[in-house]
């Protein structure tokens, strides 16, 4: 399996600011994906992260909220902007392809707590 | 919206088999079924996939239905450190196409 980590782990952050979470794996990767876990929630897709290219985000979510970056094949980092106490959640990315397997792989996520 | 339906919660005794189920009436011809957990605080783990024929690996069992419409995941003998919300999740098997995530199944590993 792959080696994917973030950073921070967790994070305790003031409403109205801005904390970017890097996540680095391994090895490269064409896709990474970006999600987020609400308290007591599964998992739900914000965006997909291509190298190269702009990502792709699911509806509910822009790019103007969480603005993300992938300047290369083993490194992302998704920015949650502006935020609010409703951003409080687990964020989690993933990775496709990895050794040529066909699913994907998660990182530890970040926990953050808005206040 | 995910396309399966997993029983919210289950509880399974210590060192007896944890079965699993999973309703996926509407799968495709193309997409496997994957079977993730996660533990307390952590990411999903990948536990095992298969499209129609059975397939063990070292950590569980996955059964799958002759006409696809659900699967068993099965844990041989169940620890403690097993518990942990355990996804079902049916997908295109090709690189880029995200999971979508259900509610999963809480399993409880009792002493």
């Amino acid at each position: 399996s792959a080696v994917i980590s973030q950073k921070p782990s967790r994070d305790i952050c003031q409403r109205g600011t801005s904390l970017t979470i890097q996540c680095q794996v391994d090895s490269q990767v064409t896709m990474m994906f970006w999600y987020r876990q609400q308290p007591g929630q599964s998992l739900t897709l914000i965006a997909t992260a291509n190298q190269g290219s702009e990502a792709t985000y699911e509806s509910g979510f822009v790019i103007d909220k969480f603005p993300i970056s992938r300047p290369n094949l083993t490194f992302s980092t998704l920015t949650v902007s502006n935020m609010s106490p409703e951003d409080s959640s687990i964020y989690l990315c993933s990775v496709d392809g990895i050794r040529g397997r066909e699913t994907q792989y998660f990182g530890p996520g970040t926990r953050l707590l808005v206040l | 919206d995910a396309k399966t339906t997993q029983p919210p919660s289950m509880d399974c005794a210590e060192g007896r088999a944890a079965n699993l189920p999973c309703n996926h009436s509407t799968i495709s011809g193309n997409e496997y079924v994957y079977w993730y957990r996660q533990i307390h605080s952590q990411g999903p783990q990948y536990i095992i996939h298969g499209l129609k024929n059975n397939e063990t690996n070292e950590m569980a069992s996955l059964i799958i239905t002759e006409d696809r419409k659900s699967s068993t995941l099965i844990l041989p003998h169940a620890t403690l450190r097993d518990t942990a919300v355990y996804y079902c999740i049916v997908r295109v098997d090709y690189h880029g196409q995200n999971f979508v995530f259900g509610p999963g199944t809480r399993l409880s590993v009792l002493p």
